[in-house]
């Protein structure tokens, strides 16, 4: 079957920090792949996304490349800020049906 | 471009009212979209699959009487929770794909709808 796979939180880095969020996928065909940013008490926004392997999305300073080889999608961004303290999910579309998910890992930056 | 809106942001019901919940694709037509719920710290649960002008499909475990699914024009899908119980207290979140556009694949998520119930 389709599943994501993150790397547990919370993740607590200092200000400019590096970050990386681990995520794994399984999945049957060739699906896209997603970064999803949920600040407080708001809903989701699409962080990047990659359609196909050696794809590499980016946004804000944060990016991810499709590893079709690892199967993996980690997110990366060299130096983290306070306004990154959020949730992360990682998700991936297997032929236009809904978005699978991970667990999420929440971000905590401190100044 | 790709927004989607909800309304009310938050309500306070009481136990045994219904409460309908819009979810509005603002600037695209969207055939399908996905109504989920989230329990504080946690990730998304997906309730059901809305699709224009036909019955919604709900997932594994999540009762249709209690949530009514509309989707009766391309730019807006409702739910509404039926005889609501603390225990549907929650933050509910729609997401709509862009029937048109390019990138029909990604899900544009509203800003969510915290329920809760007396």
């Amino acid at each position: 079957g389709n599943s994501v796979t993150q790397m547990e939180g919370p993740v607590t880095l200092s200000e400019e920090a590096f970050l990386t969020i681990n995520c794994t996928y399984t999945a049957t065909g060739y699906p896209s792949l997603f970064w999803y940013v949920q600040y407080p008490g708001e809903g989701l926004q699409l962080l990047l996304k990659a359609t196909k392997a050696d794809d590499k999305g980016s946004n804000k300073g944060f990016e991810a490349t499709y590893r079709k080889e690892t199967t993996s999608f980690h997110l990366e961004k060299g130096s983290v800020q306070v306004s990154d303290s959020a949730v992360y999910f990682c998700a991936l579309n297997p032929r236009n049906t809904p978005l699978v998910f991970g667990k999420g890992t929440r971000l905590s930056v401190i100044a | 471009g790709a927004v989607v809106s909800q309304h009310p942001s938050w309500v306070i019901c009481k136990s045994g009212t219904s409460v309908k919940i819009e979810c509005r694709s603002l600037d695209f037509q969207a055939t399908t979209m996905f109504w989920y719920r989230q329990f504080p710290k946690q990730s998304l649960m997906l309730m059901a699959t809305s699709n224009e002008g036909s019955k919604a499909t709900y997932e594994q475990g999540v009762e249709k009487d209690k949530f009514l699914i509309n989707h009766a024009s391309l730019t807006l899908s409702t739910l509404t929770v039926t005889s609501a119980h603390p225990e549907d207290s929650s933050f509910y979140i729609c997401s709509a794909r862009d029937a048109g556009g390019v990138s029909t694949d990604t899900q544009y998520f509203g800003p969510g709808t915290r329920l809760t119930v007396l």
